[in-house]
């Protein structure tokens, strides 16, 4: 399968901006998402971005691709303790999906 | 009511039993999957259906088998459990028609083999 990868955890305060970053080998890819997934639940789609796109921004969250570097990024901004979560890229490559491991997310208060 | 139901949602068996887990989706999408959690190693697909008719094998299909019983229902089974069988088991569904094509995750099947 296509490699996704992510750093495994990623630590801010209240109030700070996250990031949280990723990269991926396919080129190919059409689409590229983000998920959250919450303790005992499911993953739920945040956002997503057209692989043509360079950035999208949604409320709190800006999502920035890098098509010549394969990387892909989340921002939060002012990060509460209820976006305490891991937080998971994907990418779409036909008609597979390809995810990476996960990035957990604390933030302190 | 949850758009795509897993049950059961938690599950202690022992090794050699057949187990299966079940998925039912209202949104009416025609692709439907199944993925494997395991912490540090993210998702992982085990199968997938584009339509009753369609299964095909992921990533990591060896000990795990599927059947399509209608467009809304996609079941997993392991047929002789083994204890590295100890995951979360997801069901996800999907339409490309629509903008993006995104997976809608059910909530879980949490399965531990003793």
């Amino acid at each position: 399968g296509e490699d996704v990868e992510q750093s495994l955890f990623l630590s801010v305060r209240e109030g700070d901006s996250s990031v949280i970053n990723c990269t991926y080998t396919d080129s190919s890819s059409t689409y590229l998402y983000w998920y959250k997934q919450e303790p005992g639940a499911g993953l739920q789609l945040l956002t997503y971005i057209f692989s043509n796109m360079d950035m999208k921004q949604d409320q709190r969250l800006t999502v920035l691709l890098n098509k010549k570097d394969k990387h892909l990024s989340l921002r939060i901004a002012d990060t509460q303790t209820g976006d305490s979560a891991i937080y998971f890229c994907a990418e779409r490559v036909g008609n597979q999906f390809y995810f990476g491991t996960g990035t957990s997310l604390t933030v302190i208060p | 009511d949850a758009d795509v139901t897993q049950t059961p949602r938690n599950r202690i068996t022992k090794t050699g039993k057949r187990i299966m887990l079940e998925c039912s989706q209202t949104k009416g999408h025609d692709r439907m999957y199944w993925y494997r959690q395991d912490p540090g190693l993210g998702l992982r697909l085990i199968y997938y259906s584009f339509d009753v008719k369609d299964i095909n094998k992921g990533e990591i299909s060896d000990g795990y088998s599927v059947s399509r019983q209608a467009q809304a229902k996609f079941s997993l089974s392991l047929e002789s459990a083994i204890p590295n069988q100890t995951a979360l088991y997801f069901c996800a569904t999907s339409d490309f028609d629509r903008a993006g094509g995104e997976l809608f995750f059910g909530e879980g099947s949490r399965l531990t083999v003793l």
